[in-house]
């Protein structure tokens, strides 16, 4: 199964700064295959990216994906209050379905 | 809207079976798949499952191959997620969530609130 290792664990940030998390596979995803995902505290995740770089419905432009193979990037460009929470990546590209450890973004 | 509604909190003692529905509202159920997704305390999210709500074809993860049987009943546009021989281990919260591709399994893009299920004796 293709692991996925997010980092830095904890992102610690002040509102209006820039975020860039990553996640990188253990192998290849096919077809960039990717999706990233917010959750908040005592919620259920969230999509925000799907084929690597494709906003979800209603997602704002500050959040953008990038990266291709075994190396992918999530970027907020400027961080609202609202966005502190932690992010998910996910592979689609081979079963089993599988999530990265996750990445917080707390507030500095 | 689209909502995706679970059942309730859970609680099981180890060895026993815990089933768990969701019901969908707001599109058509038989065009989309359903992924089961788990979160045990503390830990990253984990694939355990996926149905497609048209045909019914099923996708386990290994992990939980013969442990885990997913359905769907298209009359009441929901999904359900059996889970056998529980352990303390499955304490987790369960999430129903959507694949907006019905044939295949990709990825998620709604999500049911989540079902705990607490596993002790």
């Amino acid at each position: 199964e293709i692991v996925l290792t997010q980092s830095p664990g904890t992102l610690s940030l002040s509102p209006g700064e820039r975020a860039t998390l990553s996640c990188r596979a253990s192998q290849s995803v096919s077809s960039s295959y990717l999706a990233w995902y917010q959750q908040k505290p005592g919620q259920a995740p969230s999509l925000l990216i799907y084929g690597a770089s494709s906003r979800a419905t209603g997602i704002p432009d500050r959040f953008s994906g990038s990266g291709s193979g075994t190396d992918f990037t999530l970027t907020i460009s400027r961080l609202e209050p609202e966005d502190f929470a932690v992010y998910y990546c996910q592979q689609y590209g081979s079963s089993p379905l599988t999530f990265g450890g996750g990445t917080k973004v707390e507030i500095k | 809207q689209v909502q995706l509604v679970q059942s309730g909190t859970e609680v099981k003692k180890p060895g026993a079976s815990v089933k768990v529905s969701c019901k969908a509202s707001g599109y058509t159920f038989t065009t989309y798949a359903m992924h089961w997704v788990r979160q045990a305390p503390g830990q990253r999210l984990e694939w355990m499952g996926w149905i497609s709500a048209g045909s019914g074809s099923t996708k386990y993860s290994q992990k939980f191959q013969g442990r885990v049987t997913i359905t769907r009943d298209t009359s009441a546009n929901t999904a359900h997620m059996e889970l056998s021989s529980l352990r303390s281990e499955d304490t987790a919260v369960y999430y129903c969530a959507r694949d907006p591709i019905g044939s295949y399994y990709y990825y998620m893009d709604v999500w049911g609130k989540g079902t705990t299920v607490t596993v002790s004796s």
